[in-house]
């Protein structure tokens, strides 16, 4: 049984670019939750999805960031013209239960915006 | 407003030496607490998670403790290895949402 899958591993973009960030959930498990971490910062919560639905997007930027969970296929975190204060590691978990009391987390996708 | 709080922000122990982190609290409502380890350029790993009526659990090397009254819990590492380095994160939950710390940085040297 795989892990949570994210991809790519490491992205750079330049300022004014799309950053797509890709998280694979673990089979079975149908609450995705994305998280940023800032360098010297602890992860902060952005947005909880289930299949199709956002249920929690309290956590994110108002502007230039969305996120969706597609009946097929992976859950995408899009970050439209980005600017170099977007750069950060950002974090997949999953969980198999909407109470998210048990959440796997992925490798990560390190953004750097140059 | 809720935080978590821990200290120290780092900490360098001798291989073999056992050592204990803090993690301090204000999170309302309150579901579970949990610790992770993350290593370097990976994601964090679930070591433990207690809910409100558990004071105590273990995992291997590790024992995390609760007390819910004064919102403060504990992780305890005992015989450290050089694979205990990495950074350990506290996280509390209301339910669903999780709050991270912004963890202790542990350093284990031979």
């Amino acid at each position: 049984n795989a892990g949570v899958m994210q991809n790519p591993r490491h992205l750079v973009r330049r300022r004014g670019q799309e950053a797509r960030l890709r998280c694979s959930p673990m089979k079975g498990h149908s609450h995705v939750y994305w998280y940023r971490q800032l360098p010297e910062e602890g992860l902060k919560f952005m947005v909880y999805l289930q299949k199709e639905n956002i249920i929690d997007e309290s956590g994110m930027p108002k502007e230039r960031f969305s996120a969706e969970f597609p009946k097929e296929g992976p859950s995408i975190l899009r970050i439209q013209q980005v600017v170099r204060g977007d750069s950060a590691a950002y974090f997949c978990a999953s969980s198999p239960t909407p109470e998210g009391n048990t959440q796997y987390f992925g490798p990560g996708t390190r953004l750097t915006v140059l | 407003k809720n935080q978590v709080e821990q200290s120290p922000q780092s900490l360098i122990i001798l291989e073999g030496k056992n050592c204990t982190l803090q993690c301090n609290y204000t999170v309302s409502p309150f579901s579970n607490l949990r610790w992770y380890k993350q290593d370097t350029g990976r994601g964090p790993v679930s070591l433990t998670i207690m809910t409100f009526s558990e004071n105590t659990k273990s995992n291997g090397r590790y024992t995390a403790t609760l007390d819910a009254d004064t919102k403060q819990s504990s992780l305890h590492i005992t015989a450290s290895q050089l694979s205990d380095s990495a950074s350990y994160i506290c996280v509390v939950s209301p339910g669903g949402k999780l709050i991270f710390g912004q963890g202790t940085e542990l350093s284990v040297k031979p």
